[in-house]
């Protein structure tokens, strides 16, 4: 079975704080995303990597950066919090390459609140 | 502007009965959805998907149709459950390798005892 894990369920963070997400995936997939969802507005793209050391902004990166050292691990940056990062982050990996077989599969999602 | 629109917030269906939940989308680019289910606090999971070249995909319980003229495709659950109650997403892909998922916002579906 794929297996994406978050290294926390619930965070809580002050405001100006830099913070770490961190998402490991053990199937050897190419890509790794991080989405964050909010209530009336779905999941929304933060970044995406194709590839160790490269990644691609997403649909809302302003605040945020990637990393990406090692295949298996994709790690999100709050580089100074702010209360409007406060929100369900969603870590997903999945194959390059044309589907089938090529579906996203999430990790169990980071609760952050920045106070 | 969105792709992927999913326009019922929330659906209420009883149990026993077909829940049915919809999608459009507007990028022509799409050869690819999928369709998830999201507890609360957990992470999404897949659930069926479908190719732009078919029109159905059956998965025991769940049904999904693609009408490519309309750009619309649907979610059938039939008979619906108790624990079948969680938020839907739609997802589309588009073709290039990377294929990265542009999700809908979701429905909320509560199916009723």
């Amino acid at each position: 079975d794929v297996k994406v894990t978050q290294s926390s369920r619930y965070l809580v963070k002050r405001t100006g704080e830099k913070v770490f997400l961190e998402c490991v995936q053990d199937m050897d997939h190419e890509n790794m995303f991080w989405y964050r969802q909010d209530p009336g507005l779905g999941l929304r793209l933060i970044y995406f990597s194709y590839d160790v050391k490269m990644k691609e902004k997403g649909d809302i990166p302003e605040g945020y950066s990637v990393s990406r050292e090692k295949k298996e691990r994709f790690s999100l940056i709050l580089e100074s919090a702010s209360t409007n990062q406060t929100s369900m982050y969603l870590c997903a990996s999945s194959l390059w390459g044309n589907p089938p077989n090529t579906e996203a599969f999430f990790g169990q999602g980071t609760r952050l609140t920045v106070v | 502007d969105q792709q992927v629109k999913q326009n019922s917030p929330s659906l209420s269906v009883q149990e026993g009965r077909i829940s049915i939940l919809n999608c459009d989308y507007t990028n022509s680019m799409f050869d690819y959805f999928l369709w998830y289910k999201k507890y609360p606090a957990e992470g999404p999971t897949f659930l069926i998907s479908i190719s732009s070249i078919k029109d159905k995909n059956e998965d025991g319980r769940f049904t999904v149709f693609l009408n490519k003229s309309a750009k619309h495709l649907s979610l059938h659950i039939v008979p619906s459950q108790p624990g079948d109650s969680a938020v839907y997403f739609c997802a589309a892909l588009a073709g290039g390798g990377s294929y990265i998922p542009t999700f809908g916002r979701g429905t909320s579906l509560i199916v009723h005892p």
